[in-house]
């Protein structure tokens, strides 16, 4: 089945610094969506990708995914203690159809010290 | 703004007892999932529902599990005989197109 691998599976930073998380496909994928978890929380839609090589910024984050549509990332400059929270890449299963479910990469657990 | 609510926040059962989770997803929404998270782990994909029937499940979702629309609002799972490893944090979630709006979760432990 689709496999969805994202690593690294934690990260440690200090206020300012940037983080990025990436998410790697075994498998061409039709679209990629990214949700933000916070501690305790539900999991919470940020984007989707389609076109490949797209590059999207909201504010500090920036996303990407890759020309072969197997890859993407997920950049935050200068990080701030409200972006603490483990980040997820989603993909869709096989035929992108609306109704699919998502499959879920492993997450990457952002810790944030001031 | 709309939001997907889901009943109890926490739910403790013994092994072998039967557990229904509740969900009321956003009204104008079409599809409608369930998605567990063990401790610490990432989210896993257990059952789609479309057109009140389900769309698709996973190896997860074997006969103890079922899932129901009774009426126009309420989404249910249920767990007919719990397992210890059935602990988890079990989110309900629903969407019209891309985005899928989650639940708080239902935290089900089974001692």
């Amino acid at each position: 089945g689709q496999q969805v691998m994202q690593i690294p599976q934690y990260q440690h930073v200090q206020e300012g610094e940037d983080f990025t998380t990436y998410c790697n496909s075994s498998t061409t994928l039709s679209n990629i969506q990214w949700y933000k978890q916070r501690p305790g929380g539900h999991p919470v839609f940020l984007i989707q990708l389609v076109k490949s090589g797209v590059v999207k910024k909201q504010k500090r984050l920036t996303f990407q995914f890759g020309e072969a549509k197997k890859n993407s990332s997920l950049h935050i400059t200068a990080t701030q203690t409200t972006d603490v929270g483990t980040y997820f890449c989603a993909a869709p299963n096989a035929g992108g159809t609306s109704y699919g479910k998502l499959t879920f990469g492993q997450g990457t657990i952002l810790t944030v010290h001031p | 703004e709309p939001e997907v609510t889901q009943t109890p926040s926490h739910q403790v059962t013994q092994m072998g007892q039967e557990v229904i989770l509740r969900c009321v997803p956003i009204s104008n929404h079409l599809y409608f999932y369930w998605y567990r998270q063990i401790l610490g782990q990432k989210v896993e994909f257990l059952v789609s529902f479309y057109n009140n029937e389900i769309s698709e499940k996973s190896e997860i979702f074997d006969d103890q599990f079922s899932v129901e629309r009774p009426d126009g609002s309420n989404f249910t799972l249920k767990i007919r005989s719990t397992k210890l490893e059935d602990s988890a944090m079990y989110f309900c979630a629903s969407k019209v197109l891309t985005e899928a709006f989650f639940g708080q979760g239902t935290r089900l432990t089974v001692v």
